[in-house]
């Protein structure tokens, strides 16, 4: 079946520091790639996404490369700040509609000022 | 105004009571989601519909009821609660099941069976 795998968390940075949340996938096919991000006491909201091989995703100063060769869609940005804290959640959208839309365990993030 | 809204926000109940949380989307998706959320699990799908009347089981259906009678709302019913479905859970409603379409969120319902 399909499965997410992310970087465990949390994870602790200063602010203006390089941000990377590893993620890779198992899917049928070319799956669609997402990330969402939760902020506390909220549901999850879509951050940012790309649809085939090489596209990149970005939003709000992250980004993300759909990397087919090595099935994976790292999320980046190059200097965070305290307001990136939340929780990250990388997302295969699979092509085949029996398949079931199955998230990532999320990443925490804590940016400290 | 127009989304997806998900009540009550929290709520506590007994072990053995029958508990329904409720999900309502005012943008007429098709499709509408069940998860869970636990510290260590991440998000679990518990059910799916793909339309009105149409329902399917999803990682972890066990204890869970669902329906889809109108295309608006999805509630999720606990039939007989146990602690181990404390829990937040999230509805979500997408418009198709395209390469392009992102799941839109409610804001969860906590849930506390004591």
């Amino acid at each position: 079946g399909n499965s997410v795998t992310q970087m465990e968390g949390p994870v602790t940075l200063s602010e203006e520091a390089f941000l990377t949340i590893n993620c890779t996938y198992t899917a049928t096919g070319y799956p669609s790639l997402f990330w969402y991000v939760q902020y506390p006491g909220e549901g999850l909201q879509l951050l940012l996404k790309a649809t085939k091989a090489d596209d990149k995703g970005s939003n709000k100063g992250f980004e993300a490369t759909y990397r087919k060769e090595t099935t994976s869609f790292h999320l980046e940005k190059g200097s965070v700040q305290v307001s990136d804290s939340a929780v990250y959640f990388c997302a295969p959208l699979p092509k085949n509609r029996d398949d079931k839309i199955i998230f990532g365990k999320g990443t925490r993030l804590h940016i400290l000022p | 105004d127009a989304g997806i809204t998900q009540s009550p926000r929290y709520k506590i109940t007994e072990t053995g009571r029958q508990v329904t949380l409720m999900c309502h989307q005012t943008w007429s998706h098709s499709y509408m989601f069940w998860y869970r959320q636990d510290l260590g699990h991440g998000l679990r799908l518990i059910y799916y519909s793909a339309a009105a009347d149409i329902t399917d089981k999803g990682e972890v259906p066990d204890g869970y009821v669902v329906s889809r009678s109108k295309t608006e709302n999805f509630p999720l019913t606990l039939e007989s609660a146990t602690r181990s479905q404390t829990s937040v859970y999230f509805c979500a409603s997408s418009d198709s099941f395209s390469y392009n379409s992102p799941l839109h969120f409610g804001n969860g319902t906590r849930l506390t069976v004591t």
